[in-house]
């Protein structure tokens, strides 16, 4: 899979919403957008994918652009809990999940 | 089930010895993935096994790694006459066949130091 683009952290208050943006330019009409986050000392745990459509569960909000080549993870009300290190990435469905360096988010009081 | 079990969580051993660690995957899982991250980096792909069957291996998977998975359930990782650069976290992961990257779960990983 292709590399993406992430800032190296961000930082927000607590139950304030955080707008994680990733771009992904080189991606391909077939693959895939997916996050994942890893807090500290654990596994990586995934949170969403998406392909074209805008994508909602009960962890966050995915919006992708039109064209496709950027896309923004939304926490809508972010807790201490959410303090993590966040990976964007893109794929096909066969394909193995790889990470990048990803997003390192700071939740404060 | 528990989700993905890794043993032991932390292992410090002397440069030049052998270590092995394990991971049970969630049970209905068919592949199951082995990653190593170090300090400030992403979790970086070793080898993936479905079933028993070992299909992709890393180029950062040198001669002294092995991973089996014999009977298609647990895996395990050996390390052999280790250096202190295999100093690291490596984490397992297991998911379904043709659920893409989406499906995976993590293990929390065996924190490894070579002293």
């Amino acid at each position: 899979d292709a590399k993406t683009t992430q800032p190296t952290s961000m930082d927000c208050a607590e139950g304030r919403a955080a707008n994680l943006p990733c771009n992904h330019s080189t991606i391909s009409g077939n693959e895939y957008v997916y996050w994942y986050r890893q807090i500290h000392s654990q596994g990586p745990q995934y949170i969403i994918h998406g392909l074209k459509n805008n994508e909602t569960n009960e962890m966050a909000s995915l919006i992708i652009t039109e064209d496709r080549k950027s896309s923004t993870l939304i926490l809508p009300h972010a807790t201490l809990r959410d303090t993590a290190v966040y990976y964007c990435r893109h794929t096909g469905t066969a394909s193995k999940l790889t990470f990048g360096t990803g997003t390192r988010l700071q939740v404060t009081l | 089930d528990t989700g993905v079990s890794q043993d032991p969580r932390h292992k410090i051993t002397k440069r030049g010895q052998n270590v092995t660690f394990r991971c049970d995957p969630i049970s209905e899982h068919n592949r199951l993935y082995w990653y190593r991250q170090t300090l400030g980096q992403g979790p970086e792909f070793l080898t993936y096994f479905q079933n028993e069957a070992q299909l992709e291996k890393s180029r950062l998977l040198s001669d002294r790694f092995s991973a089996e998975r014999p009977k298609g359930s647990f895996s395990t990782l050996e390390i052999q006459r280790t250096e202190q650069g295999d100093s690291a976290m490596y984490l397992c992961a297991s998911s379904l066949a043709g659920k893409g990257p989406y499906g995976y779960t993590f293990g929390s990983g065996t924190r490894l130091t070579v002293v």
